[in-house]
């Protein structure tokens, strides 16, 4: 199935632990993202890759850092977990039109920080 | 002033009815808009894009896009229990290619 694919589905962990999300897409799209969702639905970007290349880093903790090994991939490493980190993170992944991104989401990794 | 506005809701709407969702959006040369889908415990699905002024349609669905008033709308027809979801409106700001910037999104239940 063509689609864009996210583990884990469930993360639960300790304050301070470090985590990873990894997020695949085989729709061969160039750009992909990362979205957090918090409990009020708010879906808001965190980072953006276009073929490996960082393009989009909007103001989140350092402690989170994006790694891209190929414009497949995109995953979403956490060091020092927070209680605030506790959200739904949603993988996307677009190809760059003209008239601009319509992103395809992952099902979503719901982290609980405890 | 929030980018991308939404009325939270509830909204409801009886089986049947038009359901209509209004999105307004602060960067006045925004050029792409979209609609999207989500179900309670499930992500985003992308149900409507548009570009231009004025209508376009696909099946029961309608989006709306007044430019010069900064609006954009979804209007559901012949709405059934299945559409009871949070739709998100989402924009294309202006020099931020690639990047859509979302509104908080409407709640619809369509009551049987």
């Amino acid at each position: 199935d063509t689609a864009v694919s996210q583990t884990p589905k469930y993360l639960v962990t300790q304050m301070g632990n470090d985590k990873s999300i990894k997020c695949e897409q085989n729709l061969g799209h160039d750009t992909m993202y990362w979205y957090k969702q918090d409990s009020k639905k708010f879906l808001k970007i965190m980072f953006s890759y276009n073929n490996k290349e960082l393009i989009i880093n909007e103001t989140v903790p350092n402690r989170f850092s994006p790694k891209s090994p190929d414009k497949a991939h995109l995953n979403l490493h956490i060091n020092s977990l927070e209680l605030g980190d506790s959200a739904v993170y949603f993988c996307a992944s677009s190809h760059g039109l003209a008239g601009g991104p319509a992103a395809f989401f992952g099902p979503g990794t719901r982290l609980t920080v405890l | 002033q929030k980018e991308v506005e939404q009325n939270s809701g509830p909204l409801s709407v009886p089986e049947g009815a038009i359901a209509s969702l209004n999105c307004t959006y602060s960067d006045r040369v925004s050029q792409s808009f979209f609609w999207y889908r989500q179900y309670s415990g499930k992500s985003p699905e992308l149900i409507m894009s548009i570009y231009s002024n004025g209508d376009k349609e696909d099946g029961r669905f309608t989006a709306q896009l007044n430019k010069a008033s900064q609006y954009v709308s979804l209007l559901i027809r012949d709405s059934q229990p299945s559409d009871s979801a949070t739709y998100l409106c989402a924009v294309n700001i202006s020099g931020s290619a690639r990047q859509l910037t979302f509104g908080s999104g409407t709640q619809l239940t369509v009551l049987p």
